[in-house]
């Protein structure tokens, strides 16, 4: 099946304890990009990347890392995490042409 | 940047028509999309139109575009409480050999008896 998948689905942590939350899909998509949603705000790009070893910054980038070292994976780094990066993020992956993103289930942060 | 507008609120009976409303600001978008949120889960491309048409149909759906205006619409006929959800347009213009969709807030469509 045609997936993006994303894990854990919720994490609660606290300030400052680094933490990645991981992305692989299986479509040999090049265009993978994370989200954040937060009420009122909808979706915000936080970084994009359009192939292997190519990544670029969203709209919110601050406090966040990412890496494309391998076609499917493009995990998400929190290096020290804040209690303003409290959010719900999603993953997604999308081809060429015409083809909308394939999002993934999201993953549910809570830092304390 | 580019900008995508939505009411955040729609409420309807089961049984009549949704008719739930975007505009952009980009007038170089080739592909505008409409995703559909419920509740727990992650966006599912409902459906998409090129910027050359002027209307899409598929099922139960209607997407109309007027590009004069950069108004997008996505009718929802006979609307089920199954339909209740949240709905988020997003439009794609070519930037730097890729396309980057701008996605809009989401409006809540609400579905009572």
């Amino acid at each position: 099946e045609a997936q993006v998948t994303q894990n854990p689905r919720y994490l609660i942590t606290v300030t400052g304890k680094k933490l990645t939350v991981t992305c692989s899909q299986n479509m040999n998509h090049e265009y993978m990009s994370w989200y954040r949603q937060d009420p009122g705000l909808g979706l915000r790009q936080i970084y994009y990347s359009m192939n292997v070893e190519v990544t670029d910054k969203g709209d919110v980038p601050e406090g966040y890392k990412v890496s494309r070292k391998e076609k499917r994976n493009f995990p998400l780094i929190l290096e020290s995490p804040s209690p303003n990066q409290t959010s719900l993020y999603f993953c997604a992956s999308r081809g060429t042409g015409t083809s909308g993103y394939t999002f993934g289930s999201g993953t549910r942060l809570t830092v304390v | 940047g580019e900008d995508v507008e939505q009411s955040l609120f729609l409420s309807v009976r089961e049984g009549d028509s949704s008719v739930i409303n975007c505009t952009y600001t980009d007038s170089s978008s080739t592909y505008l999309y409409w995703y559909k949120q419920e509740p727990g889960a992650g966006l599912q491309l409902l459906t998409y139109i090129f910027s050359n048409m002027d209307m899409k149909q598929d099922q139960r759906l209607t997407v109309l575009l007027n590009k004069k205006d950069k108004h997008l619409s996505l009718r929802i006929a006979d609307t089920q409480t199954g339909d209740s959800a949240i709905y988020f347009c997003a439009e794609t213009s070519l930037s730097g050999g890729s396309y980057i969709p701008t996605f809009g807030r989401g409006t809540s469509l609400i579905v009572h008896p």
